[in-house]
């Protein structure tokens, strides 16, 4: 069964203090892996998708990575409004289109 | 353009009633995803549509929950003789359906049952 483990579970860092959260995973054939954005009484809102080791994607302030085993959100620089859920999901090559969600790391930014 | 619309947004119910939750995916996305997502939880795989059909129903918790999809667009997510333990947030998703492809979610229906 595919797993994915985030952490830490939650994160509070100043405005500008760079960090980066980590998703582990372990897949039956990684077919790819997502990273979302969930702000409180919102679905998630799709962020990155990497499809093999070594991939790198970037959006602004976020950056991420991703090995054979775990992927990295980068946050640098962050701001006030970088303040929300990060999950990590993963597709694995099975016949379905099957996303297995870790269960997120809560992002707090303090001005 | 629309995003993926859920309704209702909230719904209170009684202990036993049945309830229908919708979702009105992006126009031309083949794909419709049903999760559910409580308090402090992932989001758990209730079930996958491909067009009007369920390959995968592998995630529906018991025999009181059920889905279709008509027309390969609009989904209903109906749960009968609710329980307590139903009380949650049910997020449906979309996609084009190929493989990879992202999904994009609605925000959900908050369901809680008294």
């Amino acid at each position: 069964e595919d797993q994915v483990t985030q952490s830490p579970e939650a994160l509070r860092l100043q405005e500008g203090e760079s960090s980066s959260l980590n998703c582990s995973y372990t897949v039956s054939g990684l077919r790819g892996l997502f990273w979302y954005r969930q702000d409180p009484g919102k679905g998630p809102e799709f962020l990155f998708t990497l499809y093999s080791a070594g991939e790198e994607k970037e959006k602004e302030r976020l950056k991420a990575t991703l090995t054979k085993k775990e992927s990295f959100l980068h946050i640098t620089a962050p701001k006030p409004e970088d303040s929300a859920t990060y999950l990590c999901a993963v597709l694995n090559s099975g016949g379905y289109q099957k996303v297995t969600f870790g269960t997120g790391t809560k992002l707090q930014v303090i001005p | 353009g629309a995003g993926v619309s859920q309704s209702p947004s909230n719904k209170v119910t009684e202990k036993g009633k049945d309830v229908e939750l919708r979702c009105d995916p992006i126009s031309g996305h083949t794909a419709l995803y049903w999760y559910r997502q409580s308090l402090g939880q992932g989001l758990e795989f209730l079930i996958y549509f491909q067009g009007n059909s369920a390959p995968d129903k592998s995630g529906l918790p018991s025999d009181r929950f059920s889905a279709e999809r008509t027309g390969g667009s609009v989904s209903t997510l109906t749960i009968q003789r609710t329980q307590q333990e139903d009380s949650a947030v049910y997020l449906c998703a979309s996609s084009l359906g190929g493989s990879n492809q992202p999904q994009h979610f609605g925000d959900g229906t908050r369901l809680s049952i008294l």
